[in-house]
């Protein structure tokens, strides 16, 4: 069963407008990190949030996370055109047997129109 | 620096052919991952190996095997591929099997018909 689960699926807006996807999972996690693919292209890191980190930014991007609540959020501020892509999520397990393992999402397509 | 490559981009089978795809990265990472990616699925690990010499099953690695040739690179094949594993797969790298940040390949597209 998928780890991580994103909402909405799909997400369609104007550029220039705020983009919000978020990410829940199910079990306690060391980290959760947000990924970007572009149509029929290989997966890119955005950003990693520690489980000990309630908040991060990167230029247009800031992450929530709440542990309580097991969910965390993304979200592009002024987006563009070439936003345009799907966003996923991926955690950890905190177990000791599970280093090194990555759990995805199933992925927000994030379409921005001009 | 190329990052991760993969070999070949796309690839069509019938069933019961076998085949390998190659995964090599020159990022001096320790750790190498092969995934599918299926529609509305998002990605599956089939198999990891978080060090060289070192390789473990994932979530779906019935049908594949891997081999961790050296540091570089990371291959999986099918000895007899079947339809269900028509997909998208791709190879990542991180530095250590610390869930670091992973690193992908442009991935293979494969049709098993």
């Amino acid at each position: 069963s998928q780890q991580g689960e994103e909402d909405p699926q799909a997400l369609s807006i104007q550029e220039g407008e705020n983009a919000t996807m978020n990410c829940s999972y199910k079990t306690s996690i060391n980290n959760l990190q947000w990924y970007r693919q572009n149509s029929g292209r290989g997966l890119v890191h955005l950003i990693l949030i520690r489980s000990n980190e309630r908040e991060k930014h990167s230029g247009r991007l800031r992450v929530t996370l709440d542990t309580s609540k097991k969910s965390s959020s993304l979200l592009i501020t002024a987006s563009r055109a070439a936003d345009t892509a799907s966003y996923f999520c991926a955690t950890d397990l905190d177990r000791g047997s599970t280093l090194g393992r990555l759990y995805f999402g199933r992925g927000t397509q994030l379409t921005v129109w001009p | 620096n190329a990052g991760v490559t993969q070999t070949p981009k796309f690839q069509v089978l019938k069933t019961g052919q076998s085949m390998t795809l190659q995964c090599a990265q020159d990022m001096n990472h320790n750790s190498m991952y092969w995934y599918r990616q299926d529609p509305g699925m998002g990605l599956r690990l089939i198999y990891y190996s978080a060090s060289e010499g070192t390789t473990d099953k994932g979530e779906v690695p019935n049908g594949y095997n891997v081999s961790r040739l050296n540091k570089r690179e990371f291959s999986l094949r099918l000895e007899s591929a079947a339809p269900s594993q028509t997909s998208v797969y791709f190879c990542a790298s991180s530095i250590i099997a610390d869930t670091d940040t992973q690193y992908f390949g442009p991935g293979t597209r494969l049709t098993v018909l």
